[in-house]
């Protein structure tokens, strides 16, 4: 299995929702990543976990607040969302952190 | 420090060539090129290391000047499957690793 899966594909929520964001890979990688993306721009890193600790966090609103259970599996759980958040969040993993970075499909998040 | 890149956009006619720039004001431990077709999830392409170690696709060429801290992504005999939006990534040296792309180059081959 050579891909990174993310569920759900799309999500619309209010901003006193809370959700959680799904991301799975069994390629065996120890570092999984966050980003968001906003139309047209790049990928934005938000978190980085290697080894199932939280290595990076860039200053991230705690709105967003990941976890990692396991070595396979990132989630990142959503609470009071603002508007400006809505965006497509892509999650990655690489075999190591700082190496080839592969990514899932994204989830297509809309608050409204 | 997010890289430069350039050009912003370009179109080209399939077998053209093409070479798409990356350019820091920070020394680099690393850049990585990655494409991302619309309505898709970015895909690696090549990962150049100080030192001059690489990591990538066969078909994909690229090179990296270490003293002036740019890379270049080079497309020949361009495809229609080469179409998209590149990105380079740059980790800046002694940043703890994280990248931080440029803003991205969209590349257009036409038939």
């Amino acid at each position: 299995d050579t891909e990174v899966t993310q569920t759900p594909k799309h999500l619309v929520m209010g901003m006193t929702n809370k959700k959680s964001l799904k991301c799975e890979q069994h390629m065996g990688h120890r570092a999984m990543y966050w980003y968001k993306q906003k139309a047209k721009k790049p990928p934005e890193l938000m978190f980085v976990y290697s080894y199932e600790k939280l290595s990076i966090n860039e200053s991230v609103p705690s709105r967003f607040s990941p976890e990692c259970p396991n070595s396979s599996l990132l989630n990142l759980h959503l609470h009071a969302l603002q508007p400006e958040d809505s965006a497509l969040y892509l999650c990655a993993s690489s075999q190591v952190f700082r190496d080839e970075q592969f990514f899932g499909p994204g989830t297509r998040l809309t608050v409204l | 420090q997010q890289p430069v890149q350039s050009p912003q956009a370009v179109i080209l006619r399939e077998g053209e060539d093409a070479v798409i720039n990356c350019s820091s004001s920070k020394a680099l431990y690393s850049v990585h090129w990655y494409r991302q077709k619309h309505g898709e999830a970015p895909v690696f392409l090549m990962i150049l290391l100080k030192g001059g170690e690489q990591k990538g696709h066969e078909k994909i060429s690229a090179s990296f000047n270490e003293k002036k801290q740019q890379s270049s992504l080079y497309l020949t005999a361009s495809q229609l499957s080469y179409s998209g939006t590149y990105f380079c990534g740059t980790e800046i040296y002694n940043q703890g690793g994280k990248l931080i792309f440029g803003q991205g180059t969209e590349l257009s081959v036409k038939p």
